[in-house]
């Protein structure tokens, strides 16, 4: 079935930097990869989502990129704020495409 | 106007105990899902209804029964709870099985489960 990996665990950043997540899949009939934030005590809100047929989505001061040949994408923040902090979550579907499989999460810590 | 909401928010209970969580959507999704998320914060699909039909059952102990009286109602029933049992368990929603970026998954807050 549909295995993904996601680095780092853990990524701490000064406010105002960059912060890059990364996440490859092994099944390559996947087809679509949202990023889902999780701040404490809620539950996941997707935040960005891209598929196959796309390279590259912006939104503001986030953007996810995908590499179909590698089978990996990546998330994106710019500029990032104290209020991006919080757990952050690659996922794709399974084989059966009826589920989302989630990445281990990236705890970001943005310090002001 | 919550979309998802789940009932109750924490649940502490006992070894042995029979215990329920309820989840509701209002967005009108045909497909409903249970997730579990361990204390390392890994979220792994349990179940998936569709209409209320099961379609995703995955390696859960037959502990867990998940009952979806309508489609846009989807509650879990654990018997025999165990210290393992431990864990936020989210309920989500989409429009069909399988998310996609006109049906993106919603979740829940979450239900934070504690076995003693």
């Amino acid at each position: 079935g549909e295995n993904v990996e996601q680095h780092p665990s853990t990524l701490s950043v000064q406010e105002g930097d960059s912060a890059v997540i990364k996440c490859t899949y092994s099944d390559s009939a996947s087809n679509y990869f949202p990023w889902y934030k999780q701040e404490l005590g809620k539950g996941p809100q997707l935040i960005i989502d891209i598929r196959s047929n796309v390279g590259e989505k912006k939104d503001q001061r986030i953007a996810v990129t995908l590499n179909k040949t590698a089978k990996h994408f990546s998330l994106h923040i710019t500029e990032t704020q104290p209020e991006d902090s919080a757990v952050y979550f690659c996922a794709a579907l399974n084989q059966a495409g009826t589920a989302l499989i989630f990445g281990k999460g990236t705890t970001l810590s943005v310090s002001s | 106007d919550t979309a998802v909401s789940q009932t109750p928010k924490y649940l502490v209970t006992q070894m042995g105990n029979d215990k329920s969580i309820k989840c509701e959507q209002n967005l009108g999704h045909d497909t409903m899902y249970w997730y579990k998320q361990d204390s390392k914060k890994f979220l792994k699909i349990m179940f998936s209804y569709n209409n209320k039909e099961l379609i995703i059952n995955e390696t859960v102990p037959n502990r867990f029964s998940p009952k979806s009286p309508d489609k846009a109602h989807l509650n879990l029933h654990i018997n025999s709870l165990e210290l393992g049992d431990s864990a936020v368990y989210f309920c989500a929603s989409s429009q069909h099985p399988g998310p996609t970026p006109n049906s993106p998954l919603h979740f829940g807050n979450g239900t934070r489960l504690t076995v003693t």
